[in-house]
């Protein structure tokens, strides 16, 4: 069974950092390109990295660019998201998604997510 | 304001169908087939329900299709039923410099 557990989440000051894990499990994880989307309270879903099948490539939506960096460890199956410099507006709960084809073209299972919340 | 756009809210009645829509551009839902849909309920994770503009992952329903018409994709729920009620998102592959898109959500509601 294919399961994603995302851990890290948490109670932040803005301006501080935090370091989201995906851990993955019940299918070859070194096989599959990996993505990060998050869902502010209330709000739609939205796109915020995705990392290459070996982590060689690595993509982030306009407002992470520079404050977050994804990365992965095949070794631990875990994916992760630094997160710095953290602004209320990050504000959310972050998902790890399996991207099912690398091609970026949908997601097929889904973890639970972890909270994160920045106070000002 | 999200990339592509959603009614933020749409309703029928059990057995009828109901359409939802996710308008974008050329940039995006028009120039890919790579257009998936996604049900959320309420405190739960999305579920993939349609990929590829048409495609449906097993064990989705059939009363669940998709479509896509130039920059528009469309979702349909036919023969509604109670549990269908939750929220829709559809998504689409958008370049490799925005990558991925998201609509700002349908909550469909079963009257």
């Amino acid at each position: 069974e294919v399961q994603l557990v995302e851990s890290g989440g948490g109670l932040v000051q803005r301006g501080g950092s935090l370091r989201l894990s995906c851990a993955a499990s019940g299918f070859n994880f070194n096989a599959y390109a990996m993505h990060w989307v998050r869902q502010a309270p209330g709000k739609g879903l939205e796109y915020v990295s995705a990392i290459s099948r070996n982590g060689d490539s690595t993509y982030y939506g306009n407002s992470m660019k520079g404050r977050f960096t994804i990365s992965r460890d095949n070794s631990k199956n875990t994916l992760y998201l630094q997160m710095d410099t953290l602004r209320v507006e990050d504000m959310a709960m972050y998902y790890c998604a399996r991207d099912q084809d690398g091609s970026a073209s949908y997601y097929d299972y889904w973890g639970q997510g972890t909270l994160v919340t920045v106070s000002s | 304001q999200s990339a592509l756009t959603q009614p933020p809210s749409a309703s029928g009645s059990p057995g009828q169908s109901v359409t939802i829509s996710c308008t974008g551009t050329s940039s995006d839902v028009g120039g890919y087939n790579y257009v998936s849909w996604y049900q959320q309920y309420s405190g739960k994770a999305p579920k993939l329900m349609i990929y590829d503009v048409s495609k449906r992952p097993s064990g989705v329903p059939d009363r669940f299709s998709g479509s896509k018409s130039g920059n528009t994709a469309s979702l349909t729920v036919s023969g509604l039923q109670a549990e269908d009620e939750a929220d829709y998102y559809c998504s689409s592959f958008a370049g490799y410099n925005s990558l991925v898109v998201f609509g700002g959500g349908t909550k469909l509601t079963v009257l």
